[in-house]
């Protein structure tokens, strides 16, 4: 079955950076392009980044443009969000998500269980 | 402030058919698809409803999404207390390049 496992989350200092790995399992991977979704603290969801299945091509939120880097190792099954200059307004539970269709969408079919991001001092 | 507009709240009682609307503009609603998430307290969101009214498996038929210009909206008949939950309407936004959500619908069931 589709598994989607999210890590690297924690406590970091503003300005500091983290990267969360996201693991895939029970399909292709490399036929999908893969998101990153985050949901700050009682909010709602927010988009922040998508790579293309091959990783060629990437969009981002521009709440995260220039510090934040998606990439994705197929030869590995594994999804990255590298996270540089991080603020208090990245706290959030970031999750990974599949996009089921071909072309750029909204389409969602799976989603990691998510990991906790807190910045703070 | 989300690109796409949803209420806050609604609510219903059980057996009731209750609607939920999401609104935008002709870069996002106006010409993509329009999809449906459900997301149980502590939960991932789940993706309820595609645009051509599939639902992926193990969601029931009481879910049901349609589109009209730049809204759209989500439909629950026969609503149930498992269904109270926040919903999120979402499109890609060609403007963006990237998909936008509503603000989140939370559903009281009465």
């Amino acid at each position: 079955q589709v598994q989607l496992v999210e890590s690297g989350g924690g406590v970091v200092q503003p300005g500091r950076s983290l990267r969360l790995s996201c693991a895939a399992s029970g399909f292709t991977f490399s036929s999908y392009p893969m998101h990153w979704v985050r949901q700050a603290p009682g909010k709602g969801l927010e988009w922040v980044a998508v790579t293309s299945y091959d990783g060629r091509s990437t969009y981002y939120a521009d709440s995260v443009k220039g510090r934040f880097r998606i990439s994705r190792d197929n030869s590995n099954n594994t999804l990255y969000l590298q996270m540089n200059s991080l603020r208090a307004e990245d706290t959030a539970v970031y999750f990974c998500a599949r996009c089921d269709s071909s072309g750029w969408s909204a389409s969602f079919d799976y989603w990691g269980q998510g990991t906790l991001v807190a910045v703070s001092t | 402030q989300s690109v796409l507009t949803q209420p806050p709240s609604a609510s219903g009682t059980p057996g009731q058919r209750v609607t939920i609307s999401c609104s935008g503009s002709s870069g996002n609603i106006g010409r993509n698809d329009v999809y449906w998430y459900q997301q149980l307290p502590g939960t991932a969101p789940r993706l309820l409803v595609y645009p051509n009214n599939q639902r992926p498996s193990g969601v029931p038929d009481r879910f049901s999404g349609s589109k009209s210009g730049t809204s759209a909206s989500l439909a629950i008949s026969w609503l149930r207390s498992e269904d109270e939950a926040d919903y999120y309407c979402a499109a890609w936004d060609d403007s963006l390049s990237g998909p936008v959500f509503g603000g989140g619908t939370k559903l009281t069931v009465l």
